[in-house]
């Protein structure tokens, strides 16, 4: 296993597209986590999944604002028609349930323009 | 008041100097500590857990006040390749399993 692993790794888009980010976990986690995070600022929690089940959902998470984790291992995360305060560092990170330690991917980075 | 407060810094020290960072945090029920650090432009790496007891990893010791809500992380003999942001993170695991994370606090390791 080599980590998680998010794609793309960079994204432009004009301001309303729309825009997805997949997020593949290490294997053995099932829990899984989306954070957003822009220049200055810690990760902001956005959303996590334990198996497929969405537990939190972060008011950040607007309605434009989807994730999904359908069969329990990968992630997506969609924006919906997307505005440029959008633009961020979108990091998925999963962990073991037992509340240890959360590993990163290396984020997809949005710019809105 | 945010939940996990951290002094975002900067910290310019020089080479071979400790620096310590203190983090608070708000809920009284949280039960998960952690520090990582992270490179610029790049993702969060954890650096250690923290246990209520404090523990070491070489240069690096980290520190619980369950009292006084708040921990700690003290670098010794710092390096050039310390230079980096460091990140509080507390799990609140009663009832959620989300995990909180402070601001960062930057240090810059001056040759």
């Amino acid at each position: 296993d080599t980590g998680v692993s998010q794609n793309p790794r960079h994204k432009i888009t004009k301001r309303g597209q729309n825009v997805t980010f997949r997020c593949d976990p290490i294997s053995e986690h099932n829990r899984l986590y989306w954070y957003r995070q822009t220049l200055g600022q810690g990760p902001e929690f956005l959303t996590y999944f334990q198996n497929e089940a969405q537990l939190e959902k972060s008011r950040l998470l607007s309605d434009r604002f989807s994730a999904e984790r359908p069969k329990g291992s990968f992630s997506t995360l969609e924006i919906q028609r997307t505005e440029q305060g959008d633009s961020a560092m979108y990091l998925c990170a999963s962990s073991f349930a037992d509340g240890g330690p959360l590993t990163f991917g290396a984020g997809s980075r949005l710019t809105v323009l | 008041r945010k939940e996990v407060e951290q002094d975002p810094g900067p910290f310019n020290v020089p080479e071979g100097a400790t620096v310590a960072f203190n983090c608070t945090y708000s809920n009284s029920a949280s039960q998960s500590f952690f520090w990582y650090r992270q490179d610029c432009r790049k993702e969060p790496k954890l650096l250690m857990s923290v246990y209520s007891s404090g523990n070491e990893d070489g240069r690096f010791t980290a520190q619980l006040n369950r009292a006084s809500q708040y921990i700690s992380l003290l670098i010794r003999d710092s390096k050039l390749s310390d230079s980096a942001t460091y990140l509080c993170v507390v799990n609140n695991t009663s009832g959620t399993y989300k995990y909180i994370f402070g601001t960062g606090t930057r240090l810059k390791v001056l040759a």
